[in-house]
């Protein structure tokens, strides 16, 4: 696979429940971040983790980064109908030029 | 909030013309880079621009592409002969002072070559 892939690739739930997608990478990192794209949208920045933090929360929003397994979660809790949306891992190898590679995406859908 | 914008937001242009997208980054902004996504593929960075020079492309940015912030506000993308393959939606993003920054994207343009 390659750089920042997300798993699951589409994910469907009801309004209330909890959804977590996970990115997996392969190279080293400088940091790592969530974006949410809406349908014919840009891609809008939600959270960024650095290599050396394991946790961080924004509101309904909780990222963990594990550097050792290459891997990283994003937590939404509480979803809301207008969380659907494709949400996108996106890591920055090096953090001097803001070069970011996008995973293929998780659409997650909401249902009311 | 100030945002990214880009124009046009759709450009239909036949094989082999020439196509110029354009982008207004937020206005103190000093990172400024481009992305593509080809109908069903993930994004993928195409070039980053800092301090009036690009600072990394991509192997997709060949001859063919070129950057340019003609004057302190416009961020253009050239693409001189334009290639089937060069279908895609494009997205401008700008970061502020630092290149870890979180980057504010605009809504792109949606290029199609017939």
């Amino acid at each position: 696979s390659q750089q920042g892939e997300e798993d699951p690739q589409a994910l469907s739930i009801q309004e209330g429940e909890n959804a977590t997608m996970n990115c997996s990478y392969k190279t080293s990192i400088n940091n790592l971040q969530w974006y949410r794209q809406n349908s014919g949208r840009g891609l809008v920045h939600l959270i960024l983790i650095r290599s050396n933090e394991r946790e961080k929360h924004s509101g309904r929003l909780r990222v963990t980064l594990d550097t050792s397994k290459k891997s990283s979660s994003l937590l939404i809790t509480a979803s809301r109908a207008a969380d659907t949306a494709s949400y996108f891992c996106a890591t920055d190898p090096r953090g001097n030029t803001g070069k970011l590679i996008f995973g293929q995406g998780t659409t997650l859908q909401v249902k009311p | 909030e100030p945002e990214v914008t880009q124009t046009p937001s759709h450009q239909v242009t036949q094989m082999g013309q020439e196509v110029i997208l354009r982008c207004v980054p937020i206005s103190n902004h000093l990172y400024f880079y481009w992305y593509r996504q080809i109908l069903g593929q993930k994004v993928e960075f195409l070039v980053s621009f800092y301090n009036n020079e690009i600072s990394e492309k991509s192997e997709i940015f060949d001859d063919q592409f070129s950057v340019e912030r003609p004057d302190g506000s416009n961020f253009t993308l050239k693409i001189r002969s334009t290639k089937l393959e060069d279908s895609a939606m494009y997205f401008c993003a700008s970061g502020p002072w630092g290149a870890e920054q979180p980057q504010h994207f605009g809504d792109g343009t949606r290029l199609s070559i017939l």
